[in-house]
């Protein structure tokens, strides 16, 4: 079966690092995508990984090892504001998003 | 750029009665739209994708005659809840892409659905 992996809630203290893992099982694989949620909204992009390697965005990075079925979102800096949960999804061989549960992030000041 | 718009943003109704659901994509023309549901602390379920012009496939689970599903242009995709009951209260949410795969989807805001 399709599962995705990736722990309920973190927590972090503001400024620092935290770096929230998932991994994947799916049929197939076209791409892994984080997606940023506040509670009581709709998801919001943060990044796809196709390759292997680092991709980074401002704060935000995110890392795919495809051999490893493995990814990670990794946040610097961190603010109040990036108290959320973190949406890991990967698009198997039939384009359909397989959603993990998220990781509920909690920042304290 | 890529903005989908949802209405309503909530809607309370009472027990069979049906709601209506608009999706919109504002600023570029969406060929797949995608629709979820999300019930509290849990992650977003796909409810169905609906391609313009054709009929939505649903996902297993998902009763189709229920849950109808129009994409009118490529702009427009509604949901419509037909003789909703307090189960379906859930937070619907659309997304479009703008390729038939649904890569990079962009989602809506979301309508938080209450039935009393």
């Amino acid at each position: 079966g399709q599962n995705i992996d990736q722990p309920t809630e973190m927590t972090a203290t503001e400024g620092a690092i935290v770096q929230i893992n998932c991994t994947y099982q799916t049929s197939g694989f076209n791409g892994l995508f984080w997606y940023q949620q506040h509670a009581g909204e709709a998801p919001t992009f943060l990044s796809y990984n196709v390759l292997d390697g680092l991709e980074e965005k401002g704060r935000f990075s995110s890392f795919l090892s495809r051999s490893k079925g493995y990814s990670y979102l990794l946040l610097k800096e961190l603010q109040m504001k990036d108290s959320a949960s973190y949406l890991c999804a990967a698009l198997d061989s039939n384009y359909q998003l397989i959603w993990g549960a998220g990781t509920k992030l909690i920042i304290k000041p | 750029g890529a903005v989908v718009s949802q209405h309503p943003s909530w809607v309370i109704c009472k027990s069979g009665t049906s709601v209506k659901i608009e999706c919109r994509s504002l600023d570029f023309q969406a060929t797949t739209m995608f629709w979820y549901r999300q019930f509290p602390k849990q992650s977003l379920m796909l409810m169905a994708t609906s391609n313009e012009g054709s009929k939505a496939t649903y996902e297993q689970g998902v009763e189709k005659d229920k849950f109808l599903i129009n994409h009118a242009s490529l702009t427009l995709s509604t949901l419509t809840v037909t003789s909703a009951h307090p189960e379906d209260s859930s937070f619907y949410i659309c997304s479009a892409s703008q390729t038939p795969e649904g890569y990079e989807q962009y989602f809506g805001p979301g309508t938080r659905l209450t039935v009393t």
